[in-house]
């Protein structure tokens, strides 16, 4: 079956810009996961979902960071007015439940703030 | 600070030889997962270990998990070069409070085989 995908594979935008990268996940997946993974930071966790609601935003790195899933399927995360910082890979995962062992990854959107 | 460090963080071998990768994590936890990834691909699930004492293998890798210890090592036996990759622990926090979201991860061994 289909595995968790990822869109846009690849964003260059420009310092300030604000972006939206968007999460597929395995369908019935009610758990979903973002994470970054950069250079100097190494894998981080981002914020998860349970079905439309997040009970942990605990890893965004700021407030221009936010996320939003819909229909307890597809999530965006958006990030408002980028920073280079912000320059990473972000990795979607899902699984079936929150307590499931195993989060699927998708392949991730390779972000570059100019 | 929840802490998860592997070592080594490089790792070059020469096909045939063996060697260990050491995960140390500093939180309570019975849940630890090993992933592999390959350059500019997404993570693959290699290994779940959910209590001490837990040993998995599959093919020449072989996970193990001493909670005790919160250490779990992943060894590689008789390498071949389609092992080279990086390879991520993850240790599972669910359930057990804190603010640092559901799996830390450590910064990853990057592994090359070498014939």
């Amino acid at each position: 079956g289909a595995g968790v995908s990822q869109s846009p594979s690849n964003k260059v935008t420009e310092k300030g810009k604000d972006v939206e990268l968007r999460c597929d996940p395995i369908s019935g997946h009610t758990a979903l996961y973002w994470y970054r993974q950069s250079l100097g930071q190494g894998l981080e966790f981002l914020i998860y979902f349970q079905g439309n609601s997040a009970p942990d935003k605990s890893g965004l790195p700021s407030d221009r960071f936010s996320a939003e899933r819909t229909g307890g399927s597809v999530s965006t995360l958006t990030i408002q007015r980028t920073q280079q910082e912000d320059s990473a890979v972000y990795l979607c995962a899902s699984s079936p439940r929150w307590w499931a062992e195993t989060q699927y990854f998708g392949p991730g959107t390779r972000l570059l703030v100019l | 600070e929840l802490k998860v460090e592997q070592n080594p963080l490089f790792l070059s071998m020469q096909e045939g030889k063996n060697y260990t990768i050491y995960c140390n994590y500093s939180t309570t936890s019975d849940r630890l997962y090993w992933y592999r990834q390959d350059p500019g691909k997404s993570l693959e699930s290699l290994f779940v270990l959910l209590s001490n004492g837990a040993v998995k293998q599959e093919g020449r890798l072989m996970a193990s998990l001493d909670t005790k210890a919160r250490l779990s090592t992943l060894h590689i036996t008789a390498a071949v070069h389609d092992l080279s990759a990086t390879y991520f622990c993850a240790v599972d926090i669910r359930g057990y409070g804190g603010s640092q979201g559901n799996l830390i991860f450590g910064k990853g061994t990057k592994l090359s085989v070498k014939p």
